[in-house]
């Protein structure tokens, strides 16, 4: 299994909704990630975990609030998000043998 | 300045042409190096990975890698319509658990 799935593949939610983005990878990579891409730019790093702990937090805004409950998964929980905040976000994972897998991404708009 | 520079393109060739896409770079620390093709409204697919300086090859893909000059290539040989998409380069540190620094991208179209 070659492969980070992340679901919902698409979500629209409105400013006062709370929501979760998944991330599953079954690669045993110990490092995960969440990037923020908007159109026509290139992915920007929003967290990092290492071995289960938080190791980078870019200064994202207290609305997102990631978590990884075990060395497979990754999530991140959306709170009170602004029209601002729609974009497709990618999970990643990475080991020290080779590059950085993306997920399919979640695209999502906020109303 | 920018920690990575990359040509924004459009860039447009025939079906079967070399191509050849670059990124500068003016960080030192960057070790691993590379190269992802984004087809739209989707997540970036791993084209090719090195850490080392000098060509790796894949098939039709060559990456490249002169940490001398801080320069990294992708060359495209017998391009294909399939291969119209944004080609972004990307490097860090180290491989696990580092901040990857992407270029901005590079829209390819091959015409038939």
């Amino acid at each position: 299994d070659t492969e980070v799935t992340q679901t919902p593949k698409h979500l629209v939610m409105g400013m006062t909704n709370k929501k979760s983005l998944k991330c599953e990878q079954h690669m045993g990579h110990r490092a995960m990630y969440w990037y923020k891409q908007k159109a026509k730019k290139p992915p920007e790093l929003m967290f990092v975990y290492s071995y289960e702990k938080l190791s980078i937090n870019e200064s994202v805004p207290s609305r997102f609030s990631p978590e990884c409950p075990n060395s497979s998964l990754l999530n991140l929980h959306l709170h009170a998000l602004q029209p601002e905040d729609s974009a497709l976000y990618l999970c990643a994972s990475s080991q020290d043998t080779g590059g950085y897998t993306f997920g399919s991404g979640t695209r999502l708009t906020v109303v | 300045q920018k920690e990575v520079e990359q040509d924004p393109g459009p860039l447009s060739v025939p079906e079967g042409a070399i191509v050849s896409l670059n990124c500068t770079y003016s960080n030192s620390a960057f070790q691993y190096f590379m190269w992802y093709r984004q087809y739209s409204r989707k997540g970036p697919e791993l084209l090719m990975y090195t850490y080392s300086s000098g060509n790796k090859e894949d098939g039709r893909f060559t990456a490249q890698v002169d940490k001398s000059s801080k320069y990294i290539s992708l060359f495209i040989r017998d391009s294909q319509p399939s291969d119209s998409a944004t080609y972004l380069c990307a490097m860090g540190p180290y491989n696990q658990g580092g901040k990857l620094i992407f270029g901005q991208g590079t829209e390819l179209s091959v015409k038939p």
